[in-house]
C-alpha cells in the first residue's frame, strides 16, 4: 500500500538551532515528491517539488533533499516565523493526478 | 493574481442536514482538485476534475458526497445528507497542467465543516 510516513511529528527548536524534518515513502513509480508549508487556518502553501533522487533545493533557510526512499527537509537557523507544520506529499501520476500526504510535522521555533 | 477562493470558510450543520462547499480556483486554471483532512488524519485526495469532467473520483467516501464544476469553472461538493464522520477541513486546490507542476498545486485555505 502507497504510504508517506513524517517524522518526528513534532519538533520543539531554539532560534537558530539547525534541524532536519523527515520524509519516508512506499510508493511505486514516484514522479514528484512536495514539500508544503501548512499555518493554522491556512492551506498548505507550496515549497518545493524533487524528482529524483539526488536532486536538493533550496530557498532561504531551507533545503530539501530526495532520496529513493525517503526525502529531509533541513531548516538552519531557524527563525519564529519558521513555526507552522510541514507536509510532505508524493506525486506518482499514472492514471491519476492525486497527492498522498503525510500527517506533518508541527514545528516550533522559540525565540 | 486571485488565489484559489473557498467559502464557507467555516459551516456547522447537524447530523442529516445538506451542506455545500464551494471553490473558486485560479482563473485559468482546467484542474481542480477536492481534499479533506478528518481530525488527526492525513490530507487525503477525494476527487479531480480536467475542465467540467471528473478525471478521478476514487476518494470519494460515498454517495452522501456529490462534486460538480459547471461549465469548467468554480465547483461545489455537496455532502447529503452529512453525518458526523464527515467533519474536517476541505481544501480545496488547482493546476494548470495535468502532470507533476514544478510550482506544486494551489490550495485553497479550506472549509472547515463540523457536523453535530
Amino acid at each position: 500500500e502507497d504510504q508517506v510516513t513524517q517524522s518526528p511529528e513534532a519538533l520543539r527548536l531554539q532560534e537558530g538551532e539547525s534541524s532536519s524534518l523527515n520524509c519516508s515513502y512506499t510508493v511505486s513509480g514516484l514522479r514528484g515528491l512536495f514539500w508544503y508549508r501548512q499555518d493554522p487556518g491556512k492551506g498548505p502553501e507550496f515549497l518545493f517539488t524533487l524528482y529524483s533522487a539526488g536532486e536538493e533545493k533550496e530557498k532561504e533557510r531551507l533545503k530539501a533533499t530526495l532520496t529513493k526512499k525517503e526525502s529531509f527537509l533541513h531548516i538552519t537557523a531557524p527563525k519564529p516565523e519558521d513555526s507552522a507544520t510541514y507536509l510532505c506529499a508524493v506525486f506518482y501520476g499514472g492514471a491519476t493526478n492525486k497527492l498522498i500526504f503525510g500527517t506533518g510535522t508541527l514545528l516550533a521555533v522559540q525565540p | 493574481e486571485a488565489g484559489v477562493t473557498q467559502f464557507p470558510s467555516h459551516s456547522v450543520i447537524e447530523k442529516g442536514q445538506t451542506v455545500t462547499l464551494r471553490c473558486d480556483p485560479i482563473s485559468g486554471h482546467d484542474n481542480l482538485y477536492w481534499y479533506r483532512r478528518v481530525m488527526g488524519k492525513e490530507i487525503k485526495f477525494l476527487l479531480h476534475f480536467v475542465k467540467e469532467s471528473k478525471q478521478d473520483e476514487s476518494g470519494m467516501p460515498n454517495n452522501r458526497f456529490l462534486a460538480e464544476r459547471t461549465g469548467g469553472t468554480y465547483s461545489t461538493l455537496k455532502v447529503q445528507p452529512a453525518e458526523l464522520e464527515d467533519s474536517g477541513v476541505y481544501f480545496c486546490a488547482s493546476s494548470q497542467d495535468l502532470g507533476p507542476p514544478n510550482y506544486g498545486y494551489t490550495f485553497g485555505s479550506g472549509t472547515r465543516l463540523t457536523v453535530v
